[in-house]
């Protein structure tokens, strides 16, 4: 069975910073394309970046800049790394297994951004 | 970016309805989209991929439709435990996207 637990979710003032991580098992992250994919409080939900296991990374407009994705094959592991937070990238973020859908989705992190 | 537009944004239909939702795309998307289930408090769950496929496990009372522009979500006899938001998602291009969701209440 395939599990993906994001962690490291918190609550910070804008311009702060976040990594979340996201441990998977089930599946090699190595081997997969991944996206994170977060969720606002009583919103749809709204992709974040999709990373190719061949290679290149997208990001949405939002997040450019801001946000970077990495992973960790011997950890087997992905990561966001979350600069210059804003209160507009408050939400539940969740890593989820990329074939073009999304699944499965993992546990999800809140992240606050509140002053 | 390609905008995902669905209809109706809520719905309210008795046990045993046949409901559709509409997925309308902004550019042609071939049949690269999904259907999402959300229940209140949980995690969206992979319905239908492809347009038309539905994901193993999936009650097959769900059905998928449509290719280009146009796409339709159908359940055919609504049950309770249907009561959900249910998202469409495009992946034609690299920016996915999602519909607004359509919320669905029994009446």
């Amino acid at each position: 069975e395939v599990q993906l637990v994001a962690s490291g979710g918190d609550s910070v003032q804008p311009g702060g910073s976040l990594r979340l991580s996201c441990a998977a098992s089930g599946l090699n992250v190595g081997d997969n394309h991944m996206s994170w994919v977060r969720q606002a409080p009583g919103k749809g939900p709204e992709w974040v970046l999709v990373s190719y296991s061949g290679g290149g990374t997208f990001y949405a407009d939002s997040v450019k800049g801001r946000f970077t994705f990495s992973r960790d094959n011997s950890k087997n592991t992905v990561y966001l790394q979350m600069n210059s937070l804003r209160v507009e990238d408050t939400a539940v973020y969740y890593c989820v297994r990329d074939w073009g859908c999304f699944d499965p989705w993992g546990r999800g992190t809140l992240v606050t951004v509140s002053s | 970016d390609i905008q995902m537009t669905q209809s109706p944004s809520s719905l309210s239909a008795s046990v045993g309805d046949r409901v559709t939702i509409a997925c309308r795309a902004s550019q042609d998307i071939s049949k690269s989209l999904a259907w999402y289930q959300q229940k209140p408090g949980k995690v969206p769950n992979l319905l239908i991929y492809a347009a038309s496929t539905l994901q193993s496990g999936v009650p097959s009372r769900f059905s998928g439709s449509g290719s280009g522009t146009e796409f339709t979500l159908t359940i055919s006899g609504l049950q309770p435990e249907d009561i959900a938001t249910y998202y469409c998602q495009q992946h034609k291009t690299n920016a996915r996207t999602f519909g607004q969701g359509t919320k669905v209440e029994i009446k």
